[in-house]
């Protein structure tokens, strides 16, 4: 799992109830990512930032909001706006040198909606 | 848009033996392909990757892959699979030259290496 630290490792919220997720990299990479994993789809894209204090909606954006103040962390908030949240969830960090580009992932959250 | 397509849920295979697990993509434009593992509950591990040049890669823990632009496949192989091997393994793929870096991933192959 590199240098990427996802917290907590479990995570349950109740109804209504708005949850932050952890996501730091000690990696130095310029682009960070948030996937959503759920039995049988694979993983889908909910938001990415490729460069400080900007982010750009992924293919699953909606109930969801994220920040990138720091290039080392991009914290997700899973709001009461999603209506099914329960779900493993990856974050990932990539780097441009020698254009290369490839995402490495940190360890999951999984979040349960009670 | 871009897609994977990994048509196989699960491939079954002895130790020792060869294995093959397929993938399938659809782009415009050319390719960037990866292939990631997963062991329970835990975050991807990249395997390997193509970018451009010999249609062959080599990537982690014996592990390669064969690119075929006429066919669109990118499948993994592996000469001897270990029972170790046995994990959830994705293909994803990115297009080269445009903004968008995130990857679209497949649905994923569960691989069970029988002893």
């Amino acid at each position: 799992d590199g240098g990427i630290t996802q917290s907590p490792k479990y995570l349950f919220r109740k109804e209504g109830q708005n949850v932050t997720l952890s996501c730091e990299q000690n990696l130095n990479h310029d682009a960070m990512y948030w996937y959503r994993q759920d039995p049988g789809q694979g993983l889908r894209l909910i938001y990415y930032s490729q460069i400080v204090n900007d982010f750009q909606k992924g293919d699953i954006a909606e109930g969801y909001s994220v920040s990138r103040e720091k290039k080392e962390s991009f914290p997700l908030t899973v709001t009461s706006a999603q209506k099914n949240p329960t779900a493993f969830y990856l974050c990932a960090s990539s780097d441009r040198t020698g254009g290369l580009d490839t995402q490495y992932f940190g360890p999951g959250t999984r979040l349960t909606v009670l | 848009a871009q897609s994977v397509a990994q048509p196989e849920d699960q491939v079954n295979v002895a130790e020792g033996n060869p294995l093959t697990v397929k993938c399938t993509y659809s782009v415009s434009g050319n390719p960037y392909l990866f292939w990631y593992v997963q062991y329970p509950n835990r975050g991807l591990q990249f395997l390997l990757k193509y970018i451009t040049g010999d249609n062959l890669v080599k990537g982690s823990y014996g592990f390669e892959a064969e690119f075929n632009k006429s066919q669109t496949s990118f499948h993994l192989k592996k000469p001897s699979a270990l029972v170790s091997d046995s994990a959830l393994y994705f293909c994803a793929v990115r297009v080269m030259d445009t903004g968008r870096r995130a990857l679209t991933f497949g649905s994923g192959t569960r691989l069970q290496v029988q002893p």
